[in-house]
């Protein structure tokens, strides 16, 4: 079966320092990988897709990029940290046809 | 443009009554609806989908949704709702043109009261 493993579950970090969330996805081949943000709880905002190895979609302007360095894994970065970026971060994946797995969350808080 | 519209941000109900959560799209073409169910802090669990074929569908923990194209709809249901239920839904759509995105309502919190 298919697993997804997202990590760190919470981080607290300084403003200007760097980030790096890891998200790793077992048991299927060549899947959609997602990352949201969620703020306060509520509507998911989606900041990056990528549909292979390589390659990345971005979908808001920001001080986050992603990667896709294997075909299941999908890294969160920032080179500095603002206040804003604190949130919930959640890694997903799919595939053409079926609905979205997600992970269980990193929580993080920029300080 | 692509949209998905929860228009209750809460909705209060008594345990053993029926709940629904409403959900609308606004789409080009035929399009993948879910419904997800998130406990805080956590991630989003899957909870039922709609693909093709029969408008209604069942899903996980006695949940169901009916597909109504004339109204462009996906409203949840549940016959009789339990405290455990309590939780923040969201409703998402998959659509023709870009299958590799996702589209999520703003969440509906759901609140079963004893």
């Amino acid at each position: 079966s298919q697993t997804i493993h997202q990590w760190p579950a919470t981080l607290v970090q300084p403003v200007g320092s760097p980030l790096s969330l890891e998200c790793t996805v077992e048991g299927t081949s060549n899947p959609n990988l997602y990352w949201y943000r969620q703020a306060a709880g509520r509507g998911l905002q989606l900041l990056f897709y990528s549909v292979g190895i390589g390659q990345i979609s971005s979908e808001v302007p920001q001080n986050l990029s992603a990667s896709r360095p294997q075909d299941r894994q999908f890294i969160l970065s920032s080179k500095k940290l603002l206040l804003s970026d604190s949130g919930f971060y959640l890694c997903a994946w799919s595939l053409l046809n079926t609905e979205a797995f997600f992970g269980q969350g990193t929580r993080l808080t920029v300080v | 443009a692509q949209s998905v519209a929860q228009p209750e941000d809460q909705v209060k109900v008594a345990e053993g009554n029926p709940l629904t959560v409403k959900c609308t799209y606004s789409v080009s073409g035929n399009p993948y609806l879910f419904w997800y169910v998130q406990y805080p802090n956590r991630g989003l669990q899957f909870l039922l989908k709609y693909i093709t074929g029969d408008n209604l569908v069942k899903g996980s923990y006695g949940f169901e949704a009916e597909f109504n194209k004339s109204q462009t709809s996906f409203h949840l249901k549940k016959p009789s709702a339990l405290v455990s239920d309590s939780a923040l839904y969201f409703c998402a759509v998959r659509v023709p043109r870009n299958f590799n995105k996702f589209y999520f309502g703003s969440g509906t919190k759901l609140n079963v009261k004893p």
